[in-house]
């Protein structure tokens, strides 16, 4: 049983550029969760996803960040004209379902740099 | 607002003394709490949760915690650190239906010295 995968590892961009996190989460989760991980702010939740369901998108700093999950399984956090405050470890996660009853398991982490 | 304060960066103990990291919350009602552990280059591990219930909630790795709701409190404990309990802990609260929406405070350091 394979974990939550993330791709890439490590990504270095330019201010200004566009990128794009991808998460593969545990196979029959139907929840998925973003997180961003920085010196300055520390965790902070992004977006969830559950099931076929709307996301949760309450936690995007900007409009520059966006995320979607295809056929309820991948999904991609786009961010657009990043900036350098962007640069963090963005994490996603996933669970059965929603909620407490349910345990989040975390993937590795995408380590972005915006210089 | 929803709120979590881990008031210690850091703390450092010596292998096989216990260990208490604190955890203070705010929160209108009854809260969702969770502590997490990131060991250095490893992800996120959720060590226990708490909702209702007895108000000591065992986990992983022989950890344990306390609601006090009197005193909004969720702190950690540990009887006996060993050397591999080095990392980084996370308190945190859960928003939304199920606690889904996690605000996590600004995370606590542990040292652990021979």
């Amino acid at each position: 049983g394979a974990g939550v995968s993330q791709s890439p590892s490590n990504k270095v961009t330019e201010k200004g550029k566009d990128v794009e996190l991808r998460c593969d989460p545990i196979s029959g989760h139907t929840a998925l969760y973003w997180y961003r991980q920085s010196l300055g702010q520390g965790l902070e939740f992004l977006i969830y996803f559950q099931g076929n369901s709307a996301p949760d998108k309450s936690g995007l700093p900007s409009d520059r960040f966006s995320a979607e999950r295809t056929g309820g399984s991948v999904s991609t956090l786009t961010i657009q004209r990043t900036q350098q405050e962007d640069s963090a470890v963005y994490l996603c996660a996933s669970s059965v379902s929603r909620g407490y009853q349910e345990t989040q398991y975390f993937g590795p982490g995408t380590r972005l740099l915006v210089l | 607002a929803q709120s979590v304060t881990q008031p210690d960066i850091h703390i450092t103990v010596s292998e096989g003394a216990s260990l208490e990291l604190r955890c203070n919350y705010s929160y209108g009602a009854t809260p969702y709490l969770f502590w997490y552990v990131q060991s250095p280059g490893q992800g996120l591990q959720l060590l226990l949760k708490y909702f209702s219930g007895d108000t000591l909630v065992q986990g992983i790795k022989g950890f344990e915690a306390e609601f006090k709701r009197s005193q909004s409190s969720f702190n950690l404990r540990k009887p006996s650190v060993h050397w591999s309990d080095a990392a980084e802990y996370f308190c945190a609260v859960g928003e939304g239906t199920g606690g889904f929406k996690t605000i996590f405070g600004a995370g606590t350091r542990l040292f652990v010295k021979a």
